[in-house]
């Protein structure tokens, strides 16, 4: 597609249940990126894919964290059993050299 | 530990006045520095990368320079749109994938 696609946009959930966000990169783009970004702060790092393998996991803040992606496209990232601090924007970006595109990002909310 | 500072936190000008943004970084060996400007509700748009002291970028009011310690944003006769926060991130040359983004500095320009 033209640019990276994030959904759903916006998810409330209840603490408790488990939640999966969806990215869909830029076609042709290797390069896909997790972050997180909490209520006036800056983008966290969450994981990294170069096609289908995650060489830098590192930011994963927890095991209750996951992530997949299939080939060079989808990516979801999974969170069980989601806690009130798991709440902010959930940001996706793919590349091919240097420089993201990103997406306009999942809002979680757990209640 | 690698880390990105970003000053001030906030800025206010009117229409015309031009002035400058600050990112300052510490990183063992640097691939590149970005620029980022985000709209609020949406993902972050890139601007700029720099890899090398001394190397400058221009886009339409934006200019970003480089030295070995930190970055430069600077604004010339600011127009309204140019109201956002503007991202710094930083790349390791080795170690690992991830970049590293500063808080942001949230920009008013007032007609």
């Amino acid at each position: 597609g033209a640019g990276v696609s994030q959904s759903p946009s916006n998810k409330v959930t209840e603490k408790g249940k488990d939640v999966e966000l969806r990215c869909d990169p830029i076609s042709g783009h290797t390069a896909l990126y997790w972050y997180r970004q909490r209520l006036g702060q800056g983008l966290e790092f969450l994981i990294y894919f170069q096609g289908n393998s995650a060489p830098d996991k590192s930011g994963l803040p927890s095991d209750r964290f996951s992530a997949e992606r299939t080939g060079e496209s989808v990516s979801t990232l999974t969170i069980q059993r989601t806690q009130q601090e798991d709440s902010a924007v959930y940001l996706c970006a793919s590349s091919l050299i240097d420089g993201y595109t990103f997406g306009s990002g999942t809002r979680l909310t757990v209640v | 530990e690698d880390q990105v500072t970003q000053s001030p936190e906030a800025l206010r000008l009117q229409e015309g006045e031009s002035s400058s943004l600050n990112c300052s970084y510490t990183v063992s060996g640097l691939r590149g520095l970005f620029w980022y400007r985000q709209d609020p509700g949406k993902g972050p748009e890139f601007l700029f990368t720099l890899y090398s002291a001394g190397e400058e970028k221009e886009k339409e009011r934006l200019k970003a320079t480089l030295t070995k310690k930190e970055s430069f944003l600077h604004i010339t006769a600011p127009k309204p749109e140019d109201s956002a926060t503007y991202l710094c991130a930083v790349l390791r040359n080795t170690g690992g994938f991830k970049t590293i983004f500063g808080a942001g500095t949230r920009l008013f320009v007032k007609a």
